[in-house]
């Protein structure tokens, strides 16, 4: 069975400090992974994504997150947070045979402390 | 271009009822997927639909259903509401539904069921 397991589900750290969000999955074919964020009220906005080559992709607001296939994980990092990064982050994949399907992790709710 | 348009953006019902859900995909988009999140499951994949067939369901009860119409529309229906229905119902739509992830999310129905 699949599953995506995000670690911690608050995350407070104060502005202009390094973050990390960590995700591991779990699965025994090949997959695709995605970091999406959520600010209230709204849907889900893709923050980035991970196919194929390179392991180290990133967003255009500056986020980067790494896929380790040895480690089974895809964390998030910023190198400096803003207030306006508080949000919920979720980390997801879809798995070759299954349709396109996004499996979620529950999320990880970031707070940027003034 | 105008983004995934999901309506009512509220909605509360009385346990027993019914309930139809609507999503307008980014036009264009063939693939619409539909997500249930909870305090308690986190996010759950329902059903895609591809125009107009089913293509792919998750593991939820006979009374959640959906169907897509020939303008890619979608519209979701629970019938005979639980209390445990209460949820944010969100709606993501893409052109080829593939999994790589180019899907566009809505920003929600928000079910509450008394």
């Amino acid at each position: 069975a699949q599953s995506v397991t995000q670690l911690d589900s608050q995350v407070p750290v104060f502005e202009e400090a390094p973050v990390e969000l960590r995700c591991n999955y779990s699965s025994s074919v090949s997959v695709y992974l995605f970091w999406y964020v959520q600010y209230p009220n709204q849907g889900l906005q893709l923050l980035l994504k991970y196919l194929s080559g390179s392991t180290l992709v990133k967003s255009i607001n500056g986020f980067e997150a790494e896929f380790n296939k040895s480690q089974t994980s895809f964390h998030l990092r910023k190198p400096s947070v803003h207030i306006s990064d508080t949000a919920e982050y979720f980390c997801a994949v879809t798995l070759a045979g299954t349709g396109n399907q996004f499996y979620f992790g529950t999320g990880t709710s970031l707070t940027v402390i003034p | 271009k105008a983004g995934v348009t999901q309506t009512p953006r509220y909605l509360i019902k009385t346990r027993g009822q019914q309930v139809t859900l609507s999503c307008s995909p980014i036009s264009g988009h063939r693939s619409v997927s539909w997500y249930q999140q909870t305090p308690g499951q986190g996010l759950q994949f329902l059903f895609e639909y591809f125009s107009e067939t089913q293509r792919n369901k998750g593991n939820f009860p006979g009374r959640f259903s959906g169907r897509q119409f020939s303008n890619s529309r979608s519209e979701m229906n629970v019938s005979t509401l639980e209390l445990g229905d209460s949820a944010l119902y969100l709606c993501a739509s893409s052109h080829s539904g593939n999994r790589e992830g180019g899907y566009t999310f809505g920003s929600g129905t928000r079910l509450t069921v008394v």
